[in-house]
């Protein structure tokens, strides 16, 4: 069966410290895959996509990384801040829809 | 503002009742859909119409109906209520044919079925 694991549910770092995620697959054979963050009563907001033929991304502070070999995506938060405290999911394609992990929630304390 | 919004944003409800939820989107996007998220942050897809046609259909209960009268509104109507529907529903929306289904979401819509 398929399946979207993200690392573990939660995980607390210092502020300036790098934030490492994962996201691990299992029967999809994604075009792309896509980082989404998301608050407490909120919809998930978009932040990255990183195509099957790319192998790193970044965007400001954030870095993805994606290898079709191991079935896994890291997402890297550097220099952390308390602001990026959220929960971060990943998504994959699959037949015109995209099926998300469990996510993962990120505490940055000051 | 250009966003998806969805309405409303809280709904409590007795067991049995019918109710429904309203989506609609500015951004001209072609493609809506509805997610269903549980008590454990789970996000899963339900359906998903494109230029008003059903495209995705989940293993969703035939309680669960959707309607997208054009291709800017999606809405979702449940009939028969069960506890177990108790979950935030968002509706999302996309551009098919730009490459990748980035996704832009609502706010929510958190429905308690007592």
């Amino acid at each position: 069966s398929q399946k979207i694991e993200q690392n573990s549910e939660a995980l607390n770092i210092q502020e300036g410290k790098t934030a490492t995620l994962t996201c691990n697959y299992t029967n999809y054979s994604p075009a792309y895959l896509q980082w989404y963050r998301q608050d407490p009563g909120r919809g998930p907001v978009f932040l990255l996509l990183i195509r099957e033929n790319e192998k790193e991304k970044r965007k400001e502070r954030l870095k993805v990384t994606f290898d079709t070999t191991l079935k896994q995506s890291l997402f890297h938060i550097t220099a952390s801040q308390p602001a990026d405290s959220a929960t971060y999911l990943c998504a994959l394609d699959n037949d015109y829809k995209l099926s998300f992990g469990a996510g993962t929630t990120v505490t940055v304390r000051a | 503002d250009t966003a998806v919004s969805q309405t409303p944003k809280y709904l409590v409800t007795q067991m049995g009742n019918d109710k429904s939820i309203k989506c609609e989107q500015n951004l001209g996007h072609d493609t809506m859909y509805w997610y269903k998220q549980d008590s454990k942050k789970f996000l899963k897809i339900m359906f998903s119409y494109n230029n008003k046609e059903l495209i995705i259909n989940e293993t969703v209960p035939n309680r669960f109906s959707p309607k997208s009268p054009d291709k800017a509104h999606l809405n979702l109507h449940i009939n028969s209520l069960e506890l177990g529907d108790s979950a935030v529903y968002f509706c999302a929306s996309s551009l098919q044919g730009s490459g990748a289904n980035v996704l832009t979401f609502g706010a929510g819509s958190r429905l308690t079925v007592l």
